[in-house]
């Protein structure tokens, strides 16, 4: 089975520009989350998709935006990228009824 | 919301003896407490993993106890091994489908 695939690996965008990032979840995993990994910040929690709704958000500003289709890949948008957006982006899927989540190699957002 | 707070930040040990880390979190309603080690330039992996009817579990050289009165949850690794260096980061997630909340995480280093 395949693992949690996300797209690119790494981007390299400047101030003011938006950005889109591609997550596909493991087969049958309906529950995408995202997070926003920097050092010392840990894993700080985006939102989540199950079944293309929005079940859970964290606390980022509105710049910060998702949405799931209904094959459950998920997509995350930012805009207006700031220099403090550069991050190791994570999506995790988790299987019906089930709690681990199975997370991706992310994506580097580098902001010139 | 959930905080997760995580201790220590950085941890040596030398290989053969015994690391600990702890956490601590602020819903007395979670029930779930995960346990994710991320490798150097890896995803994060699910390693342990405790529910709120269980005071104990044990996998190998793991183990993870669970104090609900106090609200606080450790990580035990014993007999380590330069295999176990890695950032450990624990996470706690309340009833239903509510967010993972993680804590800052722990960069473990086993000294040869």
């Amino acid at each position: 089975k395949a693992g949690v695939t996300q797209t690119p690996r790494y981007l390299i965008k400047t101030r003011g520009q938006q950005v889109t990032l591609s997550c596909s979840p493991i087969s049958g995993h309906r529950s995408v989350s995202w997070y926003q990994q920097t050092p010392g910040q840990g894993l700080q929690f985006l939102f989540e998709y199950f079944s293309e709704t929005q079940r859970n958000k964290g606390n980022f500003p509105g710049r910060f935006s998702g949405r799931q289709f209904s094959n459950s890949r998920s997509e995350m948008n930012v805009s207006t990228l700031e220099l403090g957006d550069s991050a190791l982006y994570l999506c995790a899927s988790s299987p019906p009824l089930g709690s681990i989540q199975y997370f991706g190699a992310g994506t580097r957002l580098s902001v010139l | 919301g959930e905080n997760v707070e995580q201790h220590p930040s950085t941890l040596s040990v030398q290989e053969g003896d015994s690391a600990v880390i702890k956490c601590t979190y602020s819903d007395s309603a979670s029930n779930y407490f995960p346990w994710y080690k991320q490798e150097l330039g890896k995803r994060p992996q699910l390693i342990i993993d405790i529910r709120s009817n269980v005071g104990e579990k044990k996998d190998q050289r793991i183990a993870v106890t669970l104090n609900k009165t106090a609200k606080h949850f450790s990580l035990h690794i014993t007999e380590t091994q330069p295999e176990d260096s890695a950032v450990y980061f624990c996470a706690a997630q309340g009833f239903g489908n509510e967010k993972l909340t993680f804590g800052t995480g722990t960069r473990l280093t086993i000294i040869p």
